[in-house]
């Protein structure tokens, strides 16, 4: 199957800092990628849809201000948190969809506000 | 209302058995894509399976067979020959259209344990 990277894959910061979370399609490219968040021992909640060229579109419930989205490349979609608190720390995955029945998933970023 | 339903929050298999995890879904679209990830402790999402709506074969990819019930709104994995790297999370999810955009939307999972 297709690779998804992202980067870190762990990372930990201060309350009151901002995060960068990268997404990368390693041998494709991605018009459209997902943002999902997951707490330990839960379902996977969309977050965001990534679209190249374009505004992301939020789901319902999810500050676009707090949660950056930028999906500057095909083969590249970035995720800021901003103003990390700690009830931002879960676990983030990206994916990205090479066409309607395929949609890949990075291996995750554990992001831990203290 | 959920979208998504999965009833078994664990499951147990002998290693070597075959297993079905059980997955339910709500939808009046009549094109929607049903889907299997499996989820190690690693993280990482790992696509297993795809049936689509108007597919009328039940899908099947080595080990990993969807015993698809269009009538029941049911699309349960079945595992065969479980083996010990078959432990971990097991999450459905279906993909609906809203006007041009698709999104996948996840159930909240089944561990499986394979045991000697």
């Amino acid at each position: 199957g297709a690779v998804v990277s992202q980067h870190p894959s762990w990372v930990i910061c201060k309350s009151g800092t901002s995060v960068k979370i990268e997404c990368r399609s390693l041998d494709f490219q991605a018009t459209t990628m997902f943002w999902y968040r997951q707490f330990p021992k839960q379902s996977l909640m969309l977050m965001a849809t990534s679209n190249e060229g374009s505004k992301a579109t939020y789901e319902q419930g999810v500050e676009k201000d707090k949660f950056l989205i930028n999906h500057a490349s095909l083969t590249l979609s970035t995720l800021t948190v901003t103003s990390a608190h700690p009830e931002d720390s879960s676990f983030y995955i990206c994916s990205a969809r090479i066409r309607a029945h395929e949609q890949y998933f990075g291996p995750g970023t554990r992001l831990t506000v203290t | 209302a959920q979208k998504i339903t999965q009833t078994q929050p664990g499951m147990f298999v002998q290693e070597k058995e075959a297993v079905t995890l059980d997955c339910t879904y709500d939808t009046s679209d009549q094109s929607y894509g049903l889907f299997w990830y499996k989820q190690p402790s690693s993280g990482e999402m790992i696509f297993l399976i795809y049936q689509g709506s108007y597919d009328e074969q039940n899908a099947t990819e080595g080990r990993y067979s969807l015993n698809f019930q269009k009538a029941r709104k049911s699309a349960n994995l079945v595992i065969s020959a479980s083996q010990l790297g078959d432990s971990a999370m097991y999450f459905c999810a279906m993909r609906e259209w809203t006007g041009t955009a698709s999104k996948l939307t996840f159930g909240t999972g089944t561990r499986l344990q394979v045991t000697l």
